[in-house]
């Protein structure tokens, strides 16, 4: 099956400063996406981002699809955005129609 | 409803014992997903339900656990006979339609075998 790999695996930073998460998958995809997990546990979705490039406040992604990535950006860290970003994809081969997760990234944002 | 809707939101149970989880879809989704996340890992996928389509199961770890979904909206997840490695969180998510919309989870059942 697809195979998801994101990095860096923890990533430690001060408030005020810009980060980039990387996905790499290994096959087409129909679906990517970018999850927060919040200290609580909720996964909240932040992009819905096959292809192209999209923008939310100080949070941007770009996935360029024919090689097999995507970015996440974090500009401005605030000690709010602490917390596992996932990456998750749905392969393109017919009848996956499950979203295959990344093992995260652990964001901490010191004040 | 608004969102994904789970209950109960916490669950502590003696090994041996089985328990149900439930989950109820944004109305008029389609397909609803079960996954696991064990204590500081990823999401693990467990069985995923589209309209009448017979459900992909291949994440089911064991025949001890077993879902399903009544009417093509609320799902129940069983688990039988619980070990202490069940002990995770279960997330449902659900979305409209088919591949290529977007999926939301609700907020999880957090279960703790003892």
């Amino acid at each position: 099956g697809i195979q998801v790999e994101q990095s860096p695996p923890d990533l430690i930073l001060q408030e005020g400063a810009n980060s980039t998460l990387r996905c790499n998958f290994s096959d087409s995809v129909n679906n990517l996406q970018w999850f927060h997990q919040n200290p609580w546990g909720q996964l909240i979705n932040l992009f819905y981002i096959p292809s192209g490039t999209k923008q939310n406040g100080r949070l941007s992604a770009t996935t360029v699809a024919t090689e097999r990535y995507s970015l996440l950006y974090i500009s401005s860290s605030q000690t709010t955005d602490s917390g596992v970003y996932f990456c998750a994809v749905e392969g393109a081969i017919q009848g996956a129609q499950k979203l295959v997760f990344g093992q995260g990234t652990r964001l901490t944002i010191n004040p | 409803g608004a969102g994904v809707s789970q209950s109960p939101s916490n669950k502590v149970t003696e090994k041996g014992k089985d328990v149900e989880l439930r989950c109820d879809p944004i109305s008029g989704h389609t397909a609803l997903y079960w996954y696991r996340q064990s204590l500081g890992q990823g999401l693990e996928f467990l069985i995923y339900f589209q309209g009448n389509s017979a459900p992909d199961k291949s994440g089911l770890p064991s025949d001890r656990f077993s879902a399903e979904r009544t009417g093509g909206s609320v799902s129940t997840l069983t688990i039988q006979r619980t070990q202490q490695e069940d002990s995770a969180v279960y997330l449902c998510a659900s979305r409209r339609g088919g591949s290529g919309n977007t999926i939301y989870f609700g907020e999880g059942s957090w279960l703790t075998v003892v």
